[in-house]
């Protein structure tokens, strides 16, 4: 089973609808998740941490479920220019360092 | 603002060189990370550093060394270049003291990436 898991892309959808990314980790001592974006050929950026209380910001609700070892981006009227890729991350705890580990990303498309 | 310089943004190199990718950050960060994304493949960590003159393999160090002996600096070295090393390579950066990653004090920021060809 491969270590971060998401859903393949890409998804295609018309502005204002609303798109939901799922994400399944592997590690159970995984400590802390996100999202990051990236757009074409730049680098990936933070768009949210996922708590486990579930967490919203403006159009973007990010939920994890720790039982499930499972987390999700959802996306409300979604704009133009949230067409990106859309990476889950986790960061897990090893021999006292903690790294990340990224999905492969899923690309979103809005279209007018 | 934070800002993660990564000095060479397009190289095109012969197999058999020896590669230099640089990476400066600017914001006193105790973590410096290098990954390389390929389609298809997603992120990947070459090798990663807690501190000046300290370093750790990630999951696929080989073909690769780094170098950090200041503590803002963190380079990537192909000691020999072959044609699988064809790569976008992303130098990001973090606080340390804690979790590597997005919590409010160690969010990790990353360079604008050099893509790399060798033909």
């Amino acid at each position: 089973r491969k270590e971060v898991e998401q859903d393949p892309g890409p998804f295609n959808v018309p502005e204002g609808a609303t798109v939901a990314f799922n994400c399944t980790y592997s590690n159970s001592a995984s400590q802390s998740f996100f999202w990051y974006r990236q757009d074409c050929r730049k680098e990936p950026k933070l768009l949210m941490s996922v708590y486990s209380s579930g967490n919203e910001d403006g159009r973007f609700t990010a939920q994890l479920n720790r039982a499930s070892q499972y987390i999700s981006l959802l996306i409300r009227d979604s704009k133009l220019s949230d067409s990106a890729t859309y990476l889950c991350v986790v960061s897990s705890h090893n021999s006292g360092y903690s790294t990340l580990t990224f999905g492969k990303g899923t690309m979103l498309l809005v279209s007018p | 603002d934070v800002k993660v310089t990564q000095s060479s943004r397009y190289l095109v190199k012969r197999t058999g060189e020896k590669v230099f990718l640089e990476c400066v950050q600017d914001m006193d960060h105790e973590n410096m990370f290098w990954y390389r994304q390929d389609p298809g493949l997603g992120l990947r960590l070459i090798y990663f550093s807690y501190d000046v003159k300290m370093k750790e393999k990630g999951d696929i160090p080989e073909g690769y060394s780094v170098s950090r002996e200041k503590k803002e600096r963190f380079s990537l070295i192909l000691e020999s270049a072959s044609t699988n090393q064809t790569s976008m390579y992303l130098c990001a950066s973090s606080r340390g003291g804690g979790l590597a990653g997005g919590s409010s004090g160690n969010t990790i920021y990353f360079g604008e990436g050099s893509w790399l060809t060798v033909v």
